[in-house]
């Protein structure tokens, strides 16, 4: 099956610094790739679309400045977390399609737990 | 705006019990909904797919329902078995809005006993 790889899988960093946090189809290739951030006992939220060579599309109240993404490639996308605060810690999770016809399952990397202290 | 809402948030039950979980969602322009498991501090893992089309989806101990009209599904898990503990979610993929995304549900957290 199709698999997606996440890259940290954790990662404790210093309020103010940025934190970069990649997501690969090692598989198959990704023409879209989705960001969801998870607070404890809570479900997914859908941060961002992203789509390869195009810019993200964000969610509603989800600030692009903070929350960068990149997707330069069909099997890599990177989400950076800047100038990162207590409050920004939260498990990323993120997806991919491979955008083929009648493929409508998204896979899921294993997620990167953020903590900023 | 597409709501999705599991009930119960936590159940606990002896294994080898059969068990209903269940999803209910706000708006029936869906393209699909999905039921997923994720183990505490891990990523998702599909466990079925259903298309809007279609009543429901089987797989080994696990059935899921589809009832569009009335903005419901149900994941039955046969004869429980503690390795099926974990959280389990469910989302709908909405045809508004566009791309693929998806709307979950909070999960219903299960611990089978052993």
């Amino acid at each position: 099956g199709a698999v997606v790889s996440q890259h940290p899988s954790w990662v404790i960093c210093k309020s103010g610094t940025s934190v970069k946090i990649e997501c690969r189809s090692l598989d198959f290739q990704a023409t879209t790739m989705f960001w969801y951030r998870q607070f404890p006992k809570q479900s997914l939220m859908l941060m961002a679309t992203s789509n390869e060579g195009s810019k993200a599309t964000y969610e509603q109240g989800v600030e692009k400045d903070k929350f960068l993404i990149n997707h330069a490639s069909l099997t890599l996308s990177t989400l950076t977390v800047t100038s990162a605060h207590p409050e920004d810690s939260s498990f990323y999770i993120c997806s991919a399609n491979s955008g083929l016809a009648g493929s409508d399952t998204q896979y899921f990397g294993p997620g990167t737990r953020l903590t900023v202290l | 705006k597409q709501e999705v809402t599991q009930i119960p948030a936590a159940l606990s039950v002896p294994e080898g019990e059969n068990l209903v979980l269940n999803c209910s969602f706000t708006d029936s322009a869906i393209y699909n909904l999905q039921w997923f498991r994720q183990d505490p501090g891990k990523g998702l893992t599909s466990l079925l797919l259903i298309q809007s089309s279609q009543r429901e989806q089987t797989s080994g101990r696990l059935n899921a329902s589809l009832d569009k009209s009335s903005g419901r599904s149900t994941l039955y898990i046969a004869a429980s078995q503690p390795g099926d503990s974990a959280t389990y979610l469910c989302a709908v993929r909405p045809r508004l809005g566009g791309a693929q995304k998806l709307v979950f549900g909070q999960g219903t957290r299960l611990t089978i006993n052993p």
